[in-house]
């Protein structure tokens, strides 16, 4: 059975303290592993897909990496308005695109 | 691009009453659409797919009879909730697939917070 499980369930971090999400799975030939951020009382918003192990791909302070087991989000030098819950998903190759989704991670950056 | 737009974004109605949420891509045409439903601090639970023309494929658990989806076109899907009753007061939230991109990431809409009196 596919699953996917982030680590950790939240996340308390100071503005500029750097740190990582990560997003375990275990699908049997993963076709993308996608990342989502979601505010509250709001649909997901796409930040990534990465396709192949060892790809990695970035926006402003967000960077995600994948390896055949694992993908991480790192956010570098957070802030406040980075607040929200990760969520991390994997589409399997006979699947189409439908997705198993990670329960998220819940981050809050303090000022 | 690809937008997605759900309406209404929130709804209270009364039990045993019908209730229609509407899901449109608007710069794309869309594959597939899915809808979801989220409880508070949980993730996404996928309720149906559906591909515009076709039967929606419901999950395991999901009451067809209750939970209408149509997709009438390659932009438009609705899911009606049918004599709805408190225990369907839930934030219902669809996404779209984009032919254009590689393993089909799923685009999803603002989400529609629906209120069961």
């Amino acid at each position: 059975e596919d699953q996917v499980t982030q680590s950790p369930e939240a996340l308390r971090l100071q503005e500029g303290e750097s740190s990582s999400l990560n997003c375990s799975y275990t699908v049997s030939g993963l076709r993308g592993l996608f990342w989502y951020r979601q505010d509250p009382g709001k649909g997901p918003e796409f930040l990534f897909t990465l396709y192949s192990a060892g790809e990695e791909k970035e926006k402003e302070r967000l960077k995600a990496t994948l390896t055949k087991k694992e993908s991480f989000l790192h956010i570098t030098a957070p802030k406040p308005e980075d607040s929200a819950t990760y969520l991390c998903a994997a589409s399997q190759g006979t699947s189409g695109s439908r997705l198993t989704f990670g329960e998220g991670t819940q981050l809050t950056v303090n000022p | 691009g690809a937008v997605v737009s759900q309406h209404p974004s929130r709804v209270i109605c009364k039990s045993g009453t019908s209730v229609k949420i509407e899901c449109r891509s608007l710069d794309f045409q869309a594959t597939t659409m899915f809808w979801y439903r989220q409880f508070p601090k949980k993730s996404l639970m996928l309720m149906a797919t559906s591909n515009e023309g076709s039967k929606a494929t419901y999950e395991q658990g999901v009451e067809k009879d209750k939970f209408l989806i149509n997709h009438a076109s390659l932009t438009l899907s609705t899911l009606t909730v049918t004599s709805a009753h408190p225990e369907d007061s839930s934030f219902y939230i669809c996404s779209a697939t984009s032919r254009k991109t590689r393993a089909d990431t799923q685009y999803f809409g603002p989400g529609t917070r629906l209120t069961v009196l």
